[in-house]
């Protein structure tokens, strides 16, 4: 099945800088990409997603990049801000299936 | 739409005990997921439905969980017997097409 691994663990930045959070992915016919945003004692609330039909997608600061060859995406957020403190999951979603395989998240921190 | 409901928010039991988390998803959501969060093991999907049948349970641990939609609208997870290692916080999150998953805000479990 699906395999989603997830780097790094943590990530802390000044505010203003940019942070960058990788994914690869195991099953070459996933085609589907969320990312998902998830503050303390919530559930998860997705804020970018990207198809395998897409190389890249930008959202405001936000923007997630797709390798489909070498089976990795990645989330960059610019010009971070203290509300972008969170822990971040990726995750993908095996073609046919309409189930999400999650990566471990990442905890970003934004330090003023 | 008031999003997806859980409850209880958090329970404590004793090990041994019946536990039973309850979910309602949002309106017009033809999918129902529970998914596990742990520290160890990230976020991990349990069962799946679509129009309240089940569709994947192959996430489900052992023959001590089940879960129910016996409606459109309502959604159980049951643990019996409940041990120390069960203790985690489960999501429920409803989908209208299996894509972007709606998560509620979770019940924490703690199982001494």
């Amino acid at each position: 099945g699906e395999n989603v691994e997830q780097h790094p663990s943590t990530l802390s930045v000044q505010e203003g800088d940019s942070a960058v959070i990788k994914c690869t992915y195991s099953d070459s016919a996933s085609n589907y990409f969320p990312w998902y945003k998830q503050e303390l004692g919530k559930g998860p609330q997705l804020i970018i997603d990207i198809r395998s039909n897409v190389g890249e997608k930008k959202d405001q600061r936000i923007a997630v990049t797709l390798n489909k060859t070498a089976k990795h995406f990645s989330l960059h957020i610019t010009e971070t801000q203290p509300e972008d403190s969170a822990v971040y999951f990726c995750a993908a979603s095996p073609q046919g299936a309409q189930k999400l395989v999650f990566g471990q998240g990442t905890r970003l921190t934004i330090n003023p | 739409d008031a999003g997806v409901i859980q409850s209880p928010r958090h329970e404590v039991t004793e090990m041994g005990q019946e536990v039973t988390l309850r979910c309602k998803p949002i309106s017009g959501h033809d999918y129902l997921f529970w998914y596990r969060q742990t520290m160890m093991r990230g976020l991990e999907l349990l069962i799946y439905f679509n129009n309240n049948v089940p569709i994947d349970d192959s996430g489900m641990p052992e023959d001590r969980f089940s879960a129910k939609m016996p409606n459109a609208s309502f959604s159980t997870l049951k643990i019996q017997p409940s041990e120390p290692r069960d203790s985690a916080v489960y999501f429920c999150a409803s989908s209208p097409t299996g894509g972007e998953l709606f998560f509620g805000e979770g019940s924490r479990l703690t199982v001494l």
